[in-house]
């Protein structure tokens, strides 16, 4: 299985702040990487699929980007809303993975 | 709007059988061109894919679990199931059924929690 490695694994950051989340593939994957953001209690949500393209309404401080190994994930201002927990997710060779998560509180 | 609810046991006996039913509401199993999948989340852990199934019945699985499980569709009701047996408290999960694309995953359930005891 390709392994997903997430960093950090938690932080905590101010509203307004720029957060950037880190995901390594332990094979290439090309672009087949997900972004999810899962709040206390809920399911997961898509924010971002195929490395960079934005979910319908998802808010444009969201981004991604990388390719082949090494991604990342963006909040360009990070909102009160936004305190979540955030998962990448592969899926260039079945069985898809995920990352251990990135957890995002408000400091 | 599409719309995916788990329904199924919360408990579980040690060594039985889970079964667990998705109801779609919003889109149609028998003519989307989408898959239908399985996703677990144990307590405090992170996510696991499943499988899923589609296009009237193919299925691909997890290997992790494939010697286990079965999902299977009932177009008549809109819905998918899925199959576990032999379980162990391993199994205790929140259990998530979801539209996948495939390759992602763009509508999720609310989820189900399953807890494995006797």
């Amino acid at each position: 299985d390709i392994q997903m490695t997430q960093s950090p694994s938690s932080l905590s950051a101010s509203v307004g702040d720029r957060v950037t989340i880190t995901c390594q593939a332990s094979q290439h994957i090309k672009k087949y990487l997900n972004w999810y953001q899962q709040k206390p209690g809920k399911a997961p949500k898509l924010l971002i699929y195929d490395a960079y393209n934005l979910h319908v309404g998802v808010p444009s401080r969201f981004s991604g980007g990388g390719y082949g190994t090494d991604f990342t994930f963006t909040i360009s201002s990070l909102q009160p809303e936004d305190i979540a927990t955030y998962f990448c997710q592969q899926y260039d060779i079945p069985p898809w993975t995920f990352g251990q998560g990135t957890k995002v509180e408000i400091k | 709007q599409v719309q995916l609810q788990e329904s199924g046991p919360g408990l579980v006996r040690p060594s039985e059988t889970l079964s667990l039913t998705c109801s779609v509401s919003g889109d149609s199993i028998r003519t989307s061109r989408y898959y239908w999948s399985w996703i677990r989340q144990p307590p405090g852990q992170g996510l696991e894919w499943i499988g899923y199934i589609y296009d009237s019945g193919n299925t691909h699985y997890n290997p992790s679990v494939k010697s286990r499980v079965t999902m299977s569709e009932d177009t008549s009701k809109n819905q998918f199931s899925l199959r576990m047996t032999s379980v162990t408290a391993a199994d205790t999960a929140v259990y998530y059924c979801t539209r996948e694309r495939p390759g992602y995953m763009d509508v999720w359930g609310k989820g189900t929690t399953v807890t494995v005891s006797s």
